[in-house]
Order: structure tokens, then sequence, then C-alpha cells
């Protein structure tokens, strides 16, 4: 099946720091989805961007499709952004299951 | 607003007991989905279900587990037996918007004692 890794695993940020999260995927996809888990272990959802960028406030995200490659930005980051952040892939047809990834889990400190 | 509500959001089971899971559409919807999250672990597919039947499903749903959507709007998980390794926290997600993108109920956190 399909490898979905992210990096880095960890990574802690003073507030107002800017970052970059990765997520690698070894096969093609129909579908990428970019979410925050929050706390309490609620999935919010960040982007649906199986192709090209967007943005929405501080956040961002770029997926290279043809690279296999997706990318998210925290900019000007702040404490309530301190969570573990899962892409996920839908690899074969529409509607399927998504694949997550590991996970990356941010800390941003005052 | 999440597309899906969950209950209950935290159910404590003794080992071999039966447990049955709930996922409510916020409106109509025909495409539900089952994962789970081992704590400290990555999500993972169980189950999809379109149509009143099951369309995909994971090695991990074996014959212990089951899903229905008994009344046309709750769409329920069972686990039979429940192991200690049931213990994990399962999502409830469904498709909204014009695309395929998946929402996320709150998730219902069991733990097998």
């Amino acid at each position: 099946g399909i490898q979905v890794e992210q990096s880095p695993p960890d990574l802690i940020l003073q507030e107002g720091a800017n970052s970059t999260l990765r997520c690698n995927f070894s096969d093609s996809v129909n579908n990428l989805q970019w979410f925050h888990q929050n706390p309490w272990g609620q999935l919010i959802n960040l982007f649906y961007i199986p192709s090209g960028t967007k943005q929405n406030g501080r956040l961002s995200a770029t997926t290279v499709a043809t690279e296999r490659y997706s990318l998210l930005y925290i900019s000007s980051s702040q404490t309530t952004d301190s969570g573990v952040y899962f892409c996920a892939v839908e690899v074969t047809g529409t509607a399927s299951k998504l694949t997550f990834g590991t996970g990356t889990r941010l800390q941003v400190t005052l | 607003e999440p597309e899906v509500t969950q209950t209950p959001s935290h159910q404590v089971t003794q080992m071999g007991q039966e447990v049955i899971l709930r996922c409510v559409p916020i409106s109509n919807h025909l495409y539900f989905y089952w994962y789970r999250q081992i704590l400290g672990q990555k999500v993972e597919f169980l189950v999809s279900f379109y149509n009143n039947e099951i369309s995909e499903k994971s090695e991990i749903f074996d014959d212990q587990f089951s899903v229905e959507r008994p009344d046309g709007s709750n769409f329920t998980l069972k686990i039979r037996s429940t192991k200690l390794e049931d213990s994990a926290m399962y999502f409830c997600a469904t498709l909204a918007g014009n695309d395929y993108e998946q929402y996320f109920g709150p998730g219902t956190r069991l733990t097998v004692t």
C-alpha cells in the first residue's frame, strides 16, 4: 500500500515563528487533505488540496502531485496552533478511504 | 460546525463486552467512514459505507466488527466482544461540500479494561 511520511516528527517553536511541515507519499493520489488534531483529539480540516496552492489566514498549503509531496506553511505561529498535524491521501477512485501520515507534533511556546 | 456528531464521547467497557458506537449526521449523507486511532499513533481506516452497503474495509475490520444504518439516519459501529487492543479513539467521517473532502466527527474514546 501507499506510504505517507511526514517530517519533522516533532517541532517546537516560539510564538511568532514560521514553520514548514512536509508530507511525502509514495504513489499517485486523487485527494490530499491536511488536518490539525487539537489537544482534545478532534480532527479539524485545514485544506483539501490534491494539487496547487491554497491559503487560509496564517496557513497555506502546496501540493506538487507530480513530485509526490505536499507542504503546510504556518506563519506567525500561536500557542493555539499546538497539536498534531496530519496529512492524509486518497489513492484510488473517488470517495474511498484516506491513508494518514504519521503526523507532525507541534508545540508553540510563549 | 461538524457534519457528524458521535455518541458517546467516552465509553469504558470490560473485555468481552459488546459496544455500539453511534454516528449521527447533521444532514443527509450517503458516504460514511469509520477510522480509529490508538493513543499516540496515526489514524487508521476501518470501513466505508455507501448507500447502505459496505464499500471497502481494512484488514482490521474483522468478524468482531459490524456496521449498519438501523433507522436511516444513525450510523453505528458494533464491536461484538471487545479486546484490550480495541482501546482507541473511533472517528466517524462523511463527505461534505462539492468535492470529496472528508469531515470527521469529534470521536468516541473507547477504553477496554
